[in-house]
C-alpha cells in the first residue's frame, strides 16, 4: 500500500530564511508520480509540481526547488528566501501507476509560518 | 473557464439530515474524486470516478453516495450526517490520474 509522510507538522522562520520541507513515501510500484500542492490560508489547494519515477533530476523553479531521491524515498522541497506569502499548508502526494483511478494518497501536510 | 466548481462553499447540518454537495468541471476531464480534510491528517479519498457510470470506493467510503451520470458532474451525497462528518470537503478533476488534479475551492460542512 502507498503511504507518504510528512515528519514535520510545523515550521516557523523567519523571512529570508530558507527552509525545506521533508516528504517520504512508500509504494511497491516502480512507476509512480509525486507531487507538491499548497495551501494558503485561503483555502485552495494549488498544485506546485509533478514528477514521475523515472525522473529523478532536481527541478528549480524560482525560489522553489524540490530533490527527489529514490534511494531514500524522499521528495523534499526547499523554499530559498523565505517570504511571509509562502505561510500556508504543504502537501506531498503519491500516485501509483497501478492504482486504479490513479489516485492521491497525501501525507498530513507541513504548515509553514513565515515571520517578517 | 470555470476549472472544478463546488458548492455550497459552507453549510450546517443536523445529524440525520441529508444533503449533497455539488462538483461540475468544465475541462472534460475523465478522472474525479472527493476528498476529506481533516486536521493533522491531510486529504483522504472518499470516492472516485475514471468516467461516466463509474465510480468507486476509496480509503473512506461510509456514509457518503455517489454517482456519475456526466463527465462534468460528480455529486457527493451524505446519507445521514454525523458529527463525525465534519470536515472540508475538496472535489478534485484530471485528464488522467498521474497527470495532477485540479481542485475545486473546497465546501466547509458542520454536523450539530
Amino acid at each position: 500500500a502507498q503511504k507518504v509522510t510528512q515528519a514535520q507538522t510545523e515550521i516557523s522562520v523567519v523571512e529570508k530564511e530558507d527552509v525545506t520541507l521533508d516528504c517520504v513515501y512508500e509504494t511497491r510500484d516502480t512507476t509512480y508520480y509525486l507531487f507538491w500542492y499548497k495551501q494558503p490560508p485561503s483555502g485552495e489547494l494549488v498544485f506546485l509540481i509533478r514528477r514521475n519515477s523515472f525522473d529523478e533530476q532536481n527541478e528549480i523553479s524560482g525560489r522553489y526547488s524540490w530533490n527527489f531521491q529514490k534511494s531514500t524515498s524522499s521528495f523534499n522541497f526547499t523554499i530559498t528566501a523565505s517570504q511571509v506569502v509562502d505561510s500556508a499548508v504543504y502537501f506531498c502526494a503519491l500516485s501509483e501507476r497501478s492504482n486504479a483511478g490513479n489516485m492521491l494518497t497525501f501525507g498530513g501536510g507541513t504548515r509553514l509560518m513565515v515571520k517578517p | 473557464n470555470a476549472g472544478v466548481t463546488q458548492t455550497p462553499k459552507f453549510q450546517v447540518l443536523k445529524t440525520g439530515q441529508s444533503m449533497t454537495l455539488q462538483c461540475a468541471q468544465d475541462m472534460n476531464h475523465e478522472y474525479m474524486s472527493w476528498y476529506r480534510q481533516d486536521p493533522g491528517m491531510g486529504l483522504r479519498l472518499i470516492h472516485y470516478s475514471v468516467g461516466a457510470g463509474i465510480t468507486d470506493q476509496g480509503e473512506v467510503p461510509n456514509g457518503y453516495n455517489v454517482s456519475r451520470s456526466t463527465t462534468e458532474d460528480f455529486p457527493l451525497r451524505l446519507l445521514s450526517a454525523a458529527p463525525s462528518q465534519t470536515s472540508v470537503y475538496f472535489c478534485a478533476s484530471s485528464i488522467a490520474g498521474n497527470y495532477g488534479y485540479t481542485f475545486g475551492s473546497g465546501t466547509r460542512l458542520t454536523v450539530v
